[in-house]
Parts: structure tokens; sequence; C-alpha cells
């Protein structure tokens, strides 16, 4: 079946600029993740959402960033204003339920933003 | 809080022997850790995982994992390394805060598998 989408797989902007990263999950999963995973690090947390709220969205690093999950199935992050320290890859990610610590999470391929 | 610790950010092993990549953690509860591995270009994979019961975990492509609570430690083997395990692999433990599995990975080691 179909994994986790993500589009676009590579985007570059300019600083100052509004960009859109758009997340399609596994079907029927409740749970959708986004990760950022910085040039030689490991990905790190941004929000998690249950359905169509965001549960946790205690690693966004700013007021910059915002997603959404308007139906519960495809969520878009939004960037505002872009700088060039926003340059990463990031990862979505899609679970069954969510309400299980131990539930696996499945990855989609990433959008690598480039902030010029 | 929790956290992961990979030491070594490049290993390289020839073909055929063994594949040793270490995980340590901290978590103040019982944790439940992960193993994923990403190639170029991909999303990452899950490879196994620990949540309770046999503390030694058997995962795809050969991959296994021992959870050893006394070393705060999920080092990741595989008894035979073969080309394709070519690929940065990353350890992670689920937080314990919130009744969700928010993951908290480590920084990640990158593989080589030389002829």
């Amino acid at each position: 079946g179909a994994g986790v989408s993500q589009t676009p797989s590579n985007k570059v902007t300019e600083k100052g600029k509004y960009v859109e990263l758009r997340c399609d999950p596994i079907s029927g999963h409740t749970a959708l993740y986004w990760y950022r995973q910085s040039l030689g690090q490991g990905p790190e947390f941004l929000i998690y959402f249950q359905g169509t709220g965001a549960a946790d969205d205690s690693g966004l690093p700013n007021d910059r960033f915002f997603a959404v999950r308007p139906e519960g199935s495809v969520s878009t992050l939004k960037i505002q204003r872009t700088e060039r320290g926003d340059s990463a890859v990031y990862l979505c990610a899609s679970s069954l339920d969510g309400g299980v610590k131990k539930e696996t999470q499945y990855f989609g391929p990433g959008t690598r933003l480039l902030v010029l | 809080a929790q956290s992961v610790t990979q030491l070594g950010s490049h290993v390289s092993v020839s073909e055929g022997a063994l594949v040793l990549l270490r995980c340590n953690y901290s978590s103040s509860v019982p944790p439940y850790l992960f193993w994923y591995v990403q190639y170029p270009n991909q999303g990452l994979q899950l490879l196994l995982k620990y949540t309770t019961g046999a503390t030694l975990v058997k995962g795809i492509n050969g991959f296994e994992a021992e959870f050893k609570k006394s070393e705060t430690s999920f080092h990741l083997t595989k008894p035979s390394a073969h080309m394709s395990d070519a690929a940065e692999y990353f350890c992670a433990v689920s937080s314990a805060a919130g009744g969700y599995n928010k993951l908290i990975f480590g920084a990640g080691t990158r593989l080589a598998v030389h002829p």
C-alpha cells in the first residue's frame, strides 16, 4: 500500500519568503508527526497531531512555524519569513493510533528545504 | 528528560564482518527503544523496537539489538555485513511525557561497508 508521501521533495526559497510543506499520511492513520533534521543531526520533534488537533506543538522553534491538519488527514507545515537557519530536511511520520507509546511511526521521504 | 547518545558518527566495516552500532540512552521511566535506518533520499525505516519482554530483539535484514538496563544501552548488531547495509542508522527513545510516541533521536551513525 501507499506509504507517507511528502511534497515537494525539494524546495529552494529566498530569505524572508513563505513556504508550505505538505504531508499525506498513510490512509487511516490518525496520528501525524513532523520532525526536522538538520545536517549531521538526528530528527527533532516539531509537532504531533491526533486527528485534526495539534496535541503537542512544543517542538516548533518559534511563531514563524505553524502546522494544520484540517480534515484529519493531510497536513501542511507553514513557515513564514524564512531564515537561512530553517534550511533542513522536514520529515513527516504517521501512525495508526497515536495513543500508544510503543507504536511504530512510518516516515515519509522528507522535504529538503534550502533558504538562500 | 530523555536523551540518546550514539557513539561513533561513522563506522566502516568489511563485507562479511560483524556490524556493531552503539546506542546509550537516558530515561526517567522504563524506555521504549527504536532503531531506524535511512537510505539516501529515503525516509526512515524501522529496523526493530524494544517495548517490554524479551531483551534481545530481532529485526529486519538480519539485525538485532539487546536492551541492557544496567548499562542503559541498546546496541545494534548484525553478524555479517552486506554492501546493501550501507546507510545511516538512528537510535531513538520514546519520550516519557504524554501518552503518544514522541521520539527522541540520536545524532546517527553512518555505516560504510567496503569489499
